[in-house]
């Protein structure tokens, strides 16, 4: 059974870092693409991020660029976004994805960003 | 970038009515078009992909048509089960933009 796990969400306060993680199972997680997608409250699906199977190309979106990094650890069949300089506005439910077909999502965790 | 404009946000129809959903993207993606179910409580899923292939295991009501930069969503009989939010996405290159979703309620 394909499971994505997500974990690491929580609140922080604006201007501050989280690391987010994804932990892959049930499918070859090393020959396959990744996405980060979020979903902010009472909003639409935000595509945020892309990491080629290898981990040598890596797309954001205009929101996030220059401050969300988007990694890989294959061996541990991992993903991770590492988000820094957060705004109230990257409040939301994140979740990994691997998009289009097959797809496969996890259940999404909360980034609460808020003094 | 290019931008992709569903309509319309939300539309409200009986059981067994005909519902269809467009996508417009600002520039032409070839086929590079997926549609995703997203349901309350539920993880998104696909049901379309490359304008108008139907997943597997997706109901034979759902189509999807177009290329180049309209596209459109058709359930051919809305059921209940089919109330969700309705989003779909390019893929041909970064971003993978997706519209801003439709809402589908039975009336």
């Amino acid at each position: 059974e394909v499971q994505l796990v997500e974990s690491g969400g929580t609140l922080v306060q604006p201007g501050g870092s989280l690391r987010l993680s994804c932990a892959a199972s049930g499918f070859t997680f090393s020959i396959h693409g990744m996405h980060w997608v979020r979903q902010a409250p009472g909003k639409g699906l935000e595509w945020v991020s892309y990491i080629s199977n290898t981990g040598s190309t890596m797309n954001y979106a205009d929101s996030v660029k220059g401050r969300f990094t988007v990694s890989r650890d294959n061996a541990k069949n991992s993903l991770f976004l590492q988000m820094n300089s957060l705004r109230v506005e990257d409040t939301a439910v994140y979740y990994c994805a691997r998009l289009v077909s097959p797809d496969y999502w996890g259940q999404g965790t909360l980034v609460t960003v808020s003094s | 970038d290019i931008q992709m404009t569903q309509s319309p946000s939300s539309l409200s129809a009986s059981v067994g009515d005909r519902v269809t959903i467009t996508c417009r993207a600002s520039q032409g993606i070839s086929n590079y078009l997926a549609w995703y179910q997203y349901k309350s409580g539920k993880g998104p899923k696909v049901l379309i992909y490359g304008a108008f292939t139907l997943q597997s295991g997706v109901p034979s009501r759902f189509s999807g048509s177009g290329s180049g930069t309209d596209f459109t969503l058709t359930i051919s009989s809305l059921q209940p089960e089919d109330v969700a939010t309705y989003y779909c996405q390019k893929y041909n290159s970064a971003p993978w933009t997706f519209g801003q979703g439709t809402k589908v309620e039975i009336k």
